[in-house]
């Protein structure tokens, strides 16, 4: 079974904070993805890494950078918090022919 | 860009069939996805579709690909209490560089 691990399911932060969100994939898949999930807006595209340090913006890339210094791990981070990031975060990985397996998600709440 | 469009909400009795729909903008669509997310966990593959194919049976599972309207349809026989959840239609291809793209979710209650 592909595991996709998020480090975190709950993090409270405060406003300025810098924050980093891992994810971990034991499948040695090149694909990997960050997506926000708010209410009636399903899950947006944040960033995508094709390949160690490689990385894409994805369809909402403002306040948040990404490191892929690994293949298995895909680190998202808020360099400056705000309220407006707080949202449920989902990392996944993808196989070759494009299917997706999720981790369980971070709920992240910026105070 | 390409987009993904489903209906919020879904109710139905617990025993009937439930349909979820949605439609794609993406012609080179090469799969189609329903995810199924419950309350507190990560999305959970449920099926998919290639997109050469019309119709996908699995159990109680029901896909139905319609590729010139660019429609995909979720049947859910005999809805149990179990199937609340938001179900999410999703679409990725080698054109879009093999991103998923997932639209918005179908919260699916089952009433009693």
């Amino acid at each position: 079974d592909v595991k996709v691990t998020q480090s975190s399911r709950y993090l409270v932060k405060r406003t300025g904070e810098k924050v980093f969100l891992e994810c971990v994939q034991d499948m040695d898949h090149e694909n990997m993805f960050w997506y926000r999930q708010d209410p009636g807006l399903g899950l947006r595209l944040i960033y995508f890494s094709y390949d160690v340090k490689m990385k894409e913006k994805g369809d909402i890339p403002e306040g948040y950078s990404v490191s892929r210094e690994k293949k298995e791990r895909f680190s998202l981070i808020l360099e400056s918090a705000s309220t407006n990031q707080t949202s449920m975060y989902l990392c996944a990985s993808l196989t070759k022919n494009t299917e997706a397996f999720f981790g369980q998600g971070t709920r992240l709440t910026v105070v | 860009g390409e987009d993904v469009e489903q209906s919020l909400f879904l109710s139905v009795r617990e025993g009937d069939s439930s349909v979820i729909n949605c439609t794609y903008t993406d012609s080179s669509s090469t799969y189609l996805y329903w995810y199924k997310q419950e309350p507190g966990a990560g999305l959970q593959l449920l099926t998919y579709i290639f997109s050469n194919m019309d119709m996908k049976q699995d159990q109680r599972l029901t896909v139905l690909l319609n590729k010139k309207d660019k429609h995909l349809s979720l049947r859910i026989a005999d809805t149990q209490t179990g199937d609340s959840a938001i179900y999410f239609c999703a679409e990725s291809s080698y054109s879009s560089a093999s991103k998923i793209i997932f639209g918005s979710g179908t919260r699916l209650s089952i009433r009693p």
